[in-house]
């Protein structure tokens, strides 16, 4: 699987959006990108993904840059929750290849009161 | 529904010891993951299993490592001979046929001394 690079951290400020940046230069055609986070003290959680148009749902967007060597989550306005590990992954999700995820280091989002 | 659970949720052992560590998937998922977490560091995959296919097993780190997966349901991880650097938050994941989505239990918080 292709490789992402994120930043360590990131904080940002309650009721205020938050753009968390990866990057993935390598990525292939048929690479989807997944987004989870991971809260203090629980299992992961699956947050959203793509293939080449970005998507929203309840939880965040999802923007994927042209080029796909890059995309940004957006938690439009982030609560004390939302803090947590996040993680960009890329897999390739054709079914017969469907196996582990890979996880990086992820970023640690802080999000003040 | 209820969500994929993990017993026990914490484990303390002895060097030298085995154990066994469960996960109960969420029904009706055919694909069920293994992953562990050492002290501040990402996710490893360890194993994965997927209906009445062989497992992918290359991610166990050695032959102390085994799982096994009944009825294609319940999973057992087992680490026989426990050595410290097996300390760690044991997670296991499912998800349904051929999805992209995995859904992670809370995990077993395994401390070998």
């Amino acid at each position: 699987d292709a490789k992402t690079t994120q930043p360590n951290s990131m904080e940002s400020n309650e009721e205020e959006p938050v753009h968390l940046p990866c990057n993935h230069s390598t990525i292939s055609g048929t690479d989807y990108i997944h987004w989870y986070r991971q809260l203090p003290s629980q299992g992961p959680e699956y947050v959203i993904h793509g293939l080449t148009s970005n998507v929203n749902n309840r939880m965040a967007s999802l923007a994927i840059a042209e080029d796909r060597k890059s995309s940004t989550l957006i938690l439009h306005r982030a609560t004390l929750r939302d803090a947590a590990v996040y993680y960009c992954i890329l897999r390739d999700d054709r079914g017969s290849t469907l196996g582990r995820l890979y996880f990086g280091r992820g970023t640690q989002l802080t999000v003040w009161p | 529904g209820a969500g994929v659970s993990q017993s026990p949720s914490n484990k303390v052992t002895e060097k030298g010891k085995d154990v066994e560590l469960r996960c109960d998937p969420i029904s009706g998922h055919t694909a069920l993951y293994w992953y562990r977490q050492s002290l501040g560091q990402g996710l490893e995959f360890l194993i994965y299993f997927q209906g009445n296919s062989a497992p992918d097993k290359s991610g166990l780190p050695s032959d102390r490592f085994s799982a096994e997966r009944t009825g294609g349901s319940v999973s057992t991880l087992t680490i026989q001979r426990t050595q410290q650097e097996d300390s760690a938050v044991y997670l296991c994941a499912s998800s349904k046929p051929y999805q992209e989505t995995q859904y992670f239990g809370p995990g077993t918080r395994l401390l070998v001394l």
